[in-house]
């Protein structure tokens, strides 16, 4: 089973700032990496996919990077919208599809 | 518009059975990949179980192998997820989700549905 870890668990962020969220496997999944948000009560929502495009409708302020092993997720510039849980997810091996366990962008 | 729509969540006791439902709409669902994901009150996601367009390949996670079956009914455009033995442990908002054609990956979520297993 590939083991996914994000860090930091929660990160505090102003406004307007960049926030930097990562992912590590614990071993290759290639590019095949997406990153999910969920913002309190609602579904998870696919922000990226392939590492690094952008799902239908998700602003250019969100940016993925990575392969193998270190993927990154990040948000140029912070939205009062944009502060939820982030989760990777690695779809390269599987079963089992796995997720990290999420960081908490949360507004400093 | 695609809309999956999951129910049957309930309060269930420890070792007891429930069958979850996702209703399929605004997708070609004979061609498509079905998956349950769950999320414990508080907790992050889980992958629970997929099966793949034809019905014949069905995959799970190893804490709920052998309790679980995971189903679909292409006549009614749903998915089923049927929960035997169920424990404290699966108590979760169940998610039903559309992964994008040749890729584990989901586009498209349902808003879940509720188990809790308590006695």
């Amino acid at each position: 089973e590939i083991v996914m870890t994000q860090s930091p668990a929660t990160l505090s962020v102003s406004p307007g700032e960049r926030a930097t969220l990562s992912c590590r496997a614990s071993q290759s999944v290639g590019g095949d990496l997406s990153w999910y948000q969920q913002k309190p009560g609602q579904a998870p929502r696919l922000l990226i996919y392939g590492t690094s495009t952008r799902a239908t409708g998700v602003p250019a302020r969100f940016s993925g990077s990575g392969s193998g092993t270190e993927f990154t997720l990040t948000i140029s510039s912070l939205q009062s919208e944009d502060f939820a849980v982030y989760y990777c997810q690695q779809y390269n091996n599987w079963p089992p599809i796995t997720f990290g366990q999420g960081t908490r962008l949360e507004i400093k | 518009e695609v809309q999956l729509l999951e129910s049957g969540g309930d309060l269930v006791q420890p070792g007891g059975s429930l069958r979850l439902s996702c209703a399929a709409s605004g997708i070609t669902f004979t061609n498509s990949a079905m998956t349950w994901v769950r999320q414990a009150p508080g907790k992050g996601l889980e992958w629970v179980s997929t099966i793949d367009k034809s019905g014949s390949r069905t995959y799970y996670a190893d804490s709920v192998k052998g309790r679980f079956t995971i189903s679909r009914d292409d006549s009614k455009n749903t998915l089923y997820l049927q929960m035997d033995s169920l424990r404290v442990e699966d108590t979760a908002l169940y998610y039903c989700a559309k992964p994008s054609l040749g890729a584990m990956r989901f586009q498209y979520w349902g808003q879940g549905t509720l188990l809790s297993v308590s006695s």
